[in-house]
């Protein structure tokens, strides 16, 4: 078993529409949990960080963490086709260096 | 742009060569990690230098090294080339040794044939 997993999706969804994307992991050290998003051919790009249970919102983008189920969500309102990519979760250890990722979904967002 | 370069951005060689990957971290920060993305295995880590020290180690095979210059600058050195190292390597870097952010360059391309 992998210690995160992801849906790799692909997701389609149409202009406008609530994205959600979410992420499990198995070990209950991770204390740190991340979004990053990917474009085809480019490094990833920190979206979102947090280090608690709860919701953090950022403009468009709302990140939630539970972790007595160890599950994470990343929430894309008002989607647009720009944030037509992949997105990627990661988590780390508290005090750890490693970035333990998901494989990552690829979102597409039509017009 | 996240401020951290690396190059080059393509690499096409043979089975059997070494190749040398460059990163050069954010102005301020002190620690360059380094990435392996393979479509199979997903973004994995390899390494982690922090001023110049190495501070952990992943899932990286000795035919793998990597340094940190004192200008803060890494190098990934990949021999004994396989057509399973194909993949994109990144780095990120990040302000202190531990639990920080890390900012991720575009990536090298390598292509082993």
């Amino acid at each position: 078993q992998k210690e995160v997993e992801q849906d790799p999706g692909p997701l389609s969804v149409p202009e406008g529409a609530i994205v959600s994307l979410n992420c499990t992991y198995s070990n209950s050290a991770f204390q740190y949990f991340m979004w990053y998003r990917q474009y085809s051919r480019k490094g990833p790009e920190l979206l979102m960080y947090t280090y608690s249970s709860g919701n953090k919102e950022d403009g468009r983008f709302t990140a939630q963490v539970d972790k007595s189920s160890k599950y994470i969500s990343l929430f894309i309102r008002d989607s647009q086709p720009s944030d037509s990519a992949t997105y990627l979760c990661a988590i780390r250890a508290g005090g750890g260096n490693k970035l333990t990722f998901g494989t990552g979904t690829q979102l597409k967002v039509e017009l | 742009d996240s401020g951290v370069t690396q190059t080059p951005k393509h690499l096409i060689t043979a089975t059997g060569q070494r190749v040398t990957l460059r990163c050069s971290p954010r102005s301020g920060d002190l620690s360059v990690y380094w990435y392996q993305q393979s479509l199979d295995q997903g973004l994995q880590f390899l390494i982690q230098y922090y001023n110049g020290e190495e501070r952990a180690k992943g899932n990286i095979l000795e035919r793998f090294s990597a340094q940190q210059f004192p200008d803060l600058h890494s190098e990934l050195n990949l021999s004994s080339l396989e057509l399973g190292d194909s993949a994109l390597y990144f780095c990120a870097s990040g302000r202190a040794g531990g639990s920080d952010t890390q900012y991720f360059g575009p990536g090298t391309r390598l292509t082993v044939l």
